[in-house]
């Protein structure tokens, strides 16, 4: 059964902090690995890792996938109250589309 | 990025009655729509997959005669509480996928309906 496990499933840390999220998967035919960033409403897309070992970077986030170990990290650096959200990871197949989604990591950034 | 609206953003009804969502792509053609479902304090849970005119693939322990979905066209997807209760209270959220087949899958969100039932 295909499963994105994700951790810690939460997280609170002091402002100018760095944080690293953790997803690892299994998941057949994979396609993608996908993160957001979910507030009080809907996810918002941050990332989206098809190949291993290349980071990519956002401002203050940055996320690199390992194909073979089947993970990715997340990272936040000098972290900000705004931070504060639920990330989520998801892993997308190739043979429907669909995306499998983690329970998410809850980060409380406090001033 | 590509836009996708939900509407209603919140309803509240009392338990027996049906409620319908509807969820459009404003500017692009979503080929694919999925309907999620979130309950506090747990992730996203994929209810639905529906491709535009065909009937929509519903996922293991999700009763297609409760929850009606329709395709009918590449902007707009809708879903229908029929009957609701009160364990149908949560948060509902579509995303919308501009390639068929699967090829893509970077999913556009709305913005979620908060449902209650009373």
């Amino acid at each position: 059964e295909d499963k994105v496990v994700q951790s810690p499933l939460s997280l609170v840390v002091h402002e100018g902090d760095t944080v690293t999220l953790n997803c690892s998967y299994e998941v057949t035919n994979f396609r993608s690995l996908l993160w957001y960033k979910q507030e009080k409403k809907a996810p918002t897309f941050l990332f989206m890792l098809t190949s291993s070992g290349i980071e990519k970077k956002s401002g203050r986030l940055s996320s690199i996938l390992d194909k073979k170990e089947l993970f990715s990290i997340l990272n936040i650096t000098a972290t900000q109250t705004g931070d504060s959200a639920i990330y989520l990871c998801a892993v997308g197949s190739s043979n429907t589309g669909k995306l499998i989604f983690g329970q998410g990591t809850t980060l409380q950034v406090k001033p | 990025g590509a836009v996708v609206s939900q509407h209603p953003s919140r309803v509240i009804c009392k338990s027996g009655t049906s409620v319908k969502i509807e969820c459009r792509s404003l500017d692009f053609q979503a080929t694919t729509m999925f309907w999620y479902r979130q309950f506090p304090k747990q992730s996203l849970m994929l209810m639905a997959t529906s491709n535009e005119g065909s009937k929509a693939t519903y996922e293991q322990g999700v009763e297609k005669d409760k929850f009606l979905i329709n395709h009918a066209s590449l902007t707009l997807s809708t879903l229908t509480v029929t009957s609701a209760h009160p364990e149908d209270s949560s948060f509902y959220i579509c995303s919308a996928s501009g390639l068929a087949g699967g090829h893509s899958n970077e999913q556009f969100f709305g913005p979620g309906t908060r449902l209650t039932v009373l």
